[in-house]
């Protein structure tokens, strides 16, 4: 099966440039997605890699090193509304259905602080 | 564009009692269709997906069952609660292909007493 690992909390300053990573472990590794979830409502998506590098979505970028089975959700400018949690998510064609599903990171809750 | 309904945003109910949660989508289809449950302060954790009209995988057993008797409509069931069945519940759709990104609808916040 899968193993995601994030980090539990991170606290970081508004303006200021937070990354948060993600370690993952597949048979059959088919695509890393990162969601941003606010307390008390559903996840919503900020990013999908599968190959190789960096993917800039305006003041969110995000980095996949399949090799190292490494992700980190960078975050920039960063703003009060910044604070929520943000999921780490993989598709492994590895496990039954695979193609079809997504297993899910605890969640790295981010505190944005003045 | 795409929509998910779910509902009801929130629902208490005793324990032993039957549960029915109803997740509809609008503007694609033949989505894929997801249940998933978050316990607090837990992640997300699957718990059935579909990926047709009467085709249901279920992830873990449990006390809970899933039907999907439309090509958009999804229902999450049971005939008696648990207090262990409290939580948040996710409905997610998805189109096929090689992204296959999750989407998902306001979640319900279901409270067994």
């Amino acid at each position: 099966g899968q193993n995601i690992d994030q980090p539990t909390e991170m606290t970081a300053t508004e303006g200021a440039i937070v990354q948060i990573n993600c370690t993952y472990q597949t048979s059959g590794f088919n695509g890393l997605f990162w969601y941003q979830q606010h307390a008390g409502e559903a996840p919503t998506f900020l990013s999908y890699n599968v190959l190789d590098g960096l993917e800039e979505k305006g003041r969110f970028s995000s980095f996949l090193s399949r090799s190292k089975g490494y992700s980190y959700l960078l975050l920039k400018e960063l703003q009060m509304k910044d604070s929520a949690s943000y999921l780490c998510a993989v598709r492994d064609w590895g496990q039954t259905g695979g193609g079809n599903k997504l297993t899910f990171g605890t969640g790295t809750q981010l505190k944005v602080e003045l | 564009s795409q929509t998910i309904h779910q509902w009801p945003a929130t629902l208490v109910q005793p324990v032993g009692s039957p549960l029915s949660l109803e997740c509809t989508v609008e503007g694609t289809s033949n989505p894929n269709l997801y249940w998933y449950r978050q316990a607090a302060g837990r992640g997300l954790q699957l718990l059935f997906y579909s990926v047709g009209i009467g085709q249901i995988s279920s992830e873990v057993p449990q006390n809970l069952s899933a039907s999907r008797p439309q090509d958009r409509q999804f229902i999450l069931s049971s005939k008696k609660l648990l207090l262990s069945d409290s939580g948040f519940y996710l409905c997610a759709w998805s189109v096929r292909g090689a992204k296959n990104i999750q989407y998902f609808g306001a979640g319900t916040r279901l409270s067994v007493l």
